[in-house]
């Protein structure tokens, strides 16, 4: 079965410093990965997505994630947090279903970014 | 941009009453789900739904809970007898069959307590 685990619930950064939210996961096959960003009082929103296409994935707002099989890794990162980048952090891998809708969340990362 | 939105915000209500959570995904999406997060855990698959019935469902999912296409823009969530632990954040989302990506777009989720 399929799962993610995200290694910290809460990072702080200053604002200019680089992102790094991690991510691990576990599939017992080639899995489609996607981080998702919830801000306060809002929905979730994809960030960006692997679905077996190149292992570094570009999604929106400067942020990337790296698909590395031999660590089974999906790391979330940024070179220069903003202020906006403020929020909380999904790591998603989808499961094994058949509609392809049943999402299995991580925990959330907290990301917090100091002025 | 097109979104998914859902009513009430914040509902609050009595255990043992029914509630019906509504949403309105994006227009030409085809696929519709609830998650729900109950505070401090995982954000959790509910349903799928497609062409007017469930093509998944969680364990979660049993038969207190429904869903409904009344009409051609409402996706509505029924709980018929509330219980103390279904008091969670609830998720609806939609996805464009043609897409496929397993991408979701998700509202900003309707706050349910059950006192």
């Amino acid at each position: 079965a399929q799962s993610v685990t995200q290694l910290d619930s809460h990072v702080s950064v200053s604002e200019g410093t680089p992102v790094l939210l991690r991510c691990n996961y576990s599939s017992s096959y080639s899995p489609s990965l996607f981080w998702y960003v919830q801000h306060p009082n809002k929905g979730l929103q994809l960030l960006l997505k692997y679905t077996s296409a190149a292992t570094l994935v570009k999604g929106i707002n400067g942020f990337e994630a790296e698909f590395k099989k031999s660590e089974t890794s999906f790391h979330l990162t940024k070179p220069s947090a903003h202020m906006s980048d403020a929020a909380e952090y999904f790591c998603v891998v989808r499961g094994d279903g058949g509609s392809q809708g049943n999402l299995i969340f991580g925990k959330g990362t907290k990301l917090s970014v100091k002025p | 941009e097109p979104e998914v939105t859902q009513t009430p915000s914040h509902q609050v209500t009595q255990m043992g009453q029914e509630v019906i959570l509504r949403c309105v995904p994006i227009s030409n999406h085809l696929y519709f789900y609830w998650y729900r997060q109950i505070l401090g855990q995982k954000v959790e698959f509910l349903v799928s739904f497609y062409n007017n019935e469930i093509s998944e469902k969680s364990e979660i999912f049993d038969d207190q809970f429904s869903v409904e296409r009344p009409d051609g823009s409402n996706f509505t969530l029924k709980i018929r007898s509330t219980k103390l632990e279904d008091s969670a954040m609830y998720f609806c989302a939609s996805s464009d069959l043609l897409l496929n990506t397993g991408e979701l777009f998700f509202g900003e989720g309707s706050r349910l307590t059950v006192l």
